[in-house]
């Protein structure tokens, strides 16, 4: 067990749809990533989350949002659903704060999640 | 502009033989690190190491070792004595921003040791 929780591990949902991924960070970790791994573009960094702020954004598409609840865990919201969303989304936390003031800190420096498989049909 | 190549998209061995897998990187920051995750087929992602950009040092642990050379902006991996637990996509990693933000994976390198 990583430390880093995410729910559910498999999903599968029709095309239009809305979902939820849940990811509970390891404790005293602050910042919250999440990742898309899908077969065409790889493994992509979407957003960072650094105690309830947003901190970075990558390639996230306009129909994905995400938040990090004051219990520090966060969510990743996908809607209208398109078959190239199906993919494998996982979540990292780290004690980094993405601004420099705090850096990575034990050996790994990210811990990741064992990850979403999200299947649109 | 930052970026991580992972030329080798599939290697074969057979058990026992050496590997390297490549991977270079660019960044401008003159602080950064570099990280290797192995993927097995069950799909999570595993850590290997993390190197930061002020130590050129090459790392031995048990069959694993990496070589990181500035010069040609390389972090390589070897593992020695291949076994077919070996087996899994393996991404090398930049880490943007310096210290502080998030990873640049490349594409992975899809290894496969057959006994």
């Amino acid at each position: 067990d990583s430390g880093v929780t995410q729910t559910p591990k498999h999903l599968i949902t029709a095309t239009g749809q809305r979902v939820t991924l849940r990811c509970s960070p390891r404790s005293g970790d602050l910042s919250v990533y999440w990742y898309q791994q899908s077969l065409d573009q790889g493994l992509q960094f979407l957003i960072q989350y650094y105690n309830g702020e947003e901190r970075a954004k990558g390639n996230i598409l306009e129909r994905f949002s995400a938040q990090q609840f004051p219990d520090l865990h966060s969510e990743l919201n996908l809607s209208s659903l398109e078959l190239g969303d199906s993919a494998l989304y996982f979540c990292a936390s780290s004690v980094a704060d993405g601004q420099g003031a705090r850096e990575l800190g034990d050996v790994a420096g990210y811990t990741f999640g064992s990850g979403t498989r999200l299947t649109v049909v | 502009a930052q970026k991580v190549t992972q030329a080798q998209t599939e290697i074969s061995v057979v058990e026992k033989e050496d590997v390297t897998l490549d991977c270079v990187y660019e960044t401008r920051d003159t602080t950064y690190y570099l990280f290797w995750y192995k993927q097995p087929p069950s799909g999570e992602l595993v850590f290997l190491i993390r190197r930061n950009s002020f130590d050129e040092q090459n790392e031995i642990s048990g069959r694993y070792s990496w070589n990181f050379q500035k010069s040609t902006s390389s972090f390589n991996f070897t593992i020695t004595a291949s076994q077919v637990v070996d087996s899994a996509v393996y991404f090398c990693a930049l880490n943007y921003g310096g210290s502080q933000g998030n990873l640049i994976f490349g594409k992975g390198t899809k290894l496969s040791v057959k006994p």
